[in-house]
């Protein structure tokens, strides 16, 4: 059974520097092919992805956002870290990971979310 | 933001059909598989079609999905009160190599 959980601050101020740590079980990141993502919804708006790291280390980023994120693996911990530099208000969202299986590209399973809001 | 569009709501009364479009570019829905993620309202989104149109276990198959081009659609028939939710289509965009969403469906059941 797949499981994944994210965990990071409910509220950071602007400029800030912003850690999210994706806890994962019933999967390995060491097998081929599998990947973790992150993805944000701000308050009542859409979908919108940030970033996919495979098993292999191969690593993708949101063209917007890209700069900013760096996203990183723990294979020992079952851990995916996504962190953030210089967040903003329109940073506030609720952040999800999410499992993605071997040759396919969507995400089956995904975390309950962590929200976040970015304020002075 | 999104590159790929869709009908910001769509209604019907309980047991009519809808669809759902999601128009892309040939970067993205043309060139790669398509799909679909339902999100009830305070969860977290589950895929409901993957590969066009498969079907994850246990998603019933009233839900069904379908390409063509660059386009995708989502049909649910015989619609019932708990598929009222966003909807959201998804696939890989091979020129931004990464994932693009859609701009999210309401499903109201009238």
């Amino acid at each position: 059974q797949i499981t994944l959980k994210e965990s990071g601050p409910a509220l950071v101020k602007p400029t800030q520097t912003l850690t999210l740590t994706c806890t994962f079980s019933g999967f390995s990141l060491s097998t081929s092919g599998v990947g973790v993502g992150w993805i944000r919804q701000p308050p009542g708006k859409a979908l919108e992805w940030l970033a996919l790291i495979n098993w292999n280390n191969d690593k993708h980023y949101s063209p917007s956002l890209k700069g900013r994120l760096t996203i990183t693996k723990d294979t020992s911990k079952n851990q995916v870290v996504l962190t953030m530099t210089n967040v903003d208000p329109v940073d506030t969202a609720t952040y999800y990971c999410a499992h993605r299986p071997p040759g396919w590209v969507n995400f089956d399973f995904w975390g309950q979310g962590s929200p976040l809001t970015v304020s002075s | 933001q999104s590159v790929l569009t869709q009908p910001p709501s769509v209604s019907a009364a309980p047991g009519q059909t809808v669809t759902i479009s999601c128009s892309g570019s040939s970067s993205n829905i043309g060139s790669n598989p398509v799909s679909w993620y339902q999100q009830l309202p305070g969860t977290a989104p589950k895929l409901l079609i993957y590969d066009n149109n498969k079907r994850p276990s246990g998603i019933p198959d009233r839900f069904s999905g379908s390409r063509s081009g660059t386009s995708a659609t989502l049909g649910i028939p015989g619609l019932q009160t708990g598929d009222e939710a966003d909807y959201y289509c998804g696939t890989w965009d091979s020129s931004l190599s990464g994932y693009v969403f859609g701009t999210g469906t309401k499903v109201t059941v009238l």
